[in-house]
């Protein structure tokens, strides 16, 4: 079954730089990459995915990569800001399959 | 804005008694979701539903753990005897498409278990 490895498990920036997480998976046949957002005490937010058939998706201070060839994919986000503190989850799914989530990385953004 | 609904939010048992969590999803979202988070690990797949039918249950310990979404929308989760190690926040989600791939997941707040 699809494994999904994440690093860091914590990260800690200065305001205003830039933070990068990193997954890999396993399983080729995932096509469908989200990465969700948990604010202590709060549920799982999808803030940005990507599919397979791109290579790279931004949306503002955020974006994602994927190498389908390395299998790994990553989430990055610029001019971080302390509300950007938070446990971030990647995750990983097949047509049809179930979301197969990584560690977490917990960000602290200092001011 | 619609919302997953769980309850209740917050559970503390002893050890071998029985507990049971109740989700409703998002009005016309097919499939179903329970996960299981373990305080600072990512959330594990537990069973997953499309419609009224399970999808996934690989990961559900079967001998205490059970599962059912009889109608097809609201689902119930049920551990018989809670071990101490069921500790942990049991998420539902739901999405609108047919699998992960296919919509977003939508999680509910969530139901906090702590057993004695």
């Amino acid at each position: 079954g699809e494994n999904v490895e994440q690093h860091p498990s914590t990260l800690s920036v200065q305001e205003g730089d830039s933070a990068v997480i990193k997954c890999t998976y396993s399983d080729s046949a995932s096509n469908y990459f989200p990465w969700y957002k948990q604010e202590l005490g709060k549920r799982p937010q999808l803030i940005i995915d990507i599919r397979s058939n791109v290579g790279e998706k931004k949306d503002q201070r955020i974006a994602v990569t994927l190498n389908k060839t390395a299998k790994h994919f990553s989430l990055h986000i610029t001019e971080t800001q302390p509300e950007d503190s938070a446990v971030y989850f990647c995750a990983a799914s097949s047509q049809g399959g179930k979301l197969i989530f990584g560690q977490g990385t917990e960000l602290s953004v200092k001011p | 804005e619609a919302e997953v609904a769980q309850s209740p939010r917050y559970k503390i048992t002893e050890k071998s008694q029985a507990v049971a969590f109740w989700c409703d999803p998002i009005s016309g979202h097919a499939t179903l979701y329970w996960y299981r988070q373990i305080l600072g690990q990512g959330p594990e797949l537990l069973v997953q539903f499309q419609d009224e039918s399970v999808v996934d249950d690989s990961q559900l310990p079967k001998d205490r753990f059970s599962a059912e979404r009889l109608k097809g929308v609201d689902s119930t989760l049920k551990i018989q005897p809670a071990e101490l190690g069921d500790s942990a926040m049991y998420l539902c989600a739901s999405s609108a498409g047919q699998g992960a791939a296919t919509g977003e997941l939508f999680f509910g707040e969530g139901s906090r278990l702590t057993v004695l």
